[in-house]
């Protein structure tokens, strides 16, 4: 199947910015969902299409692809976004459709 | 509100079989899809399948076909996921997700996870 990789650690300063990654074949026909998961909760959808947010999630969180890689950006990053962030795709490989998620990345504020 | 409600947490012996509820509400059931995820300890999320409140019709991973059946009951708002022949790597978090409608695999609300225990 396919495979969205993702860098497992990354960490910003309080208040800068930071981007989070996620390369796979599949996006390079269609978006990435990106998703925060707090430890001992549920994931949160931040992220879909295009670069669209849901309701109630801060303007700082923004997405972007081209190519291959999908970003998510967190332009003035606060210590509440410290989490670990998945992304999603459709798996583009063969002919079975299926959902697939990156292996995540720890996401650090300093 | 938009609520998903999961059953309680489960201790199975290898070779059995868990079956996790996920009662929706707060929205028309029949619109949305469910798909259902897992979280084994430490790890990331794994996506297990989908299954249309509307009609039924399923799709499950590759890796699970066989083992795993999802279902709904229109009259309760409720889906339901069964995994059979549960082996210690079965050990994970289960988490039901409602699909945004006109999205593929894109989850807008998501249960609060039912942990599945496998041990002898």
């Amino acid at each position: 199947s396919s495979e969205l990789t993702q860098d497992p650690a990354v960490s910003v300063a309080l208040g800068q910015t930071v981007r989070i990654t996620c390369q796979g074949d599949s996006l390079r026909s269609y978006y990435a969902s990106w998703y925060q998961q707090k430890p001992g909760q549920a994931p949160v959808l931040v992220i879909y299409g295009k670069n669209n947010r849901p309701s109630g999630i801060p303007d700082r969180f923004s997405g972007s692809s081209s190519g291959n890689t999908a970003s998510l950006t967190i332009t003035g990053a606060q210590a509440e976004d410290e989490a670990d962030y998945y992304c999603n795709s459709r798996d583009s490989s063969g002919n079975h459709l299926e959902g697939v998620f990156g292996g995540g990345t720890k996401l650090t504020v300093l | 509100q938009v609520q998903l409600v999961q059953s309680g947490a489960e201790v199975k012996k290898p070779g059995a079989s868990v079956k996790v509820s996920c009662k929706a509400s707060g929205y028309t059931f029949t619109s949305y899809g469910i798909s259902w995820v897992r979280q084994a300890p430490g790890q990331g999320l794994e996506w297990m399948g989908w299954i249309s409140a509307y009609n039924g019709n399923t799709n499950y991973a590759q890796k699970l076909q066989g083992r795993v059946t999802m279902t709904t009951d229109t009259s309760t708002s409720t889906a339901y996921m069964e995994l059979r022949s549960l082996r210690s790597d079965d050990t994970a978090v289960y988490y039901c997700a409602r699909e945004i409608t006109g999205t593929e695999y894109v989850f807008d609300y998501w249960g609060q996870g039912t942990l599945v225990t496998v041990s002898s």
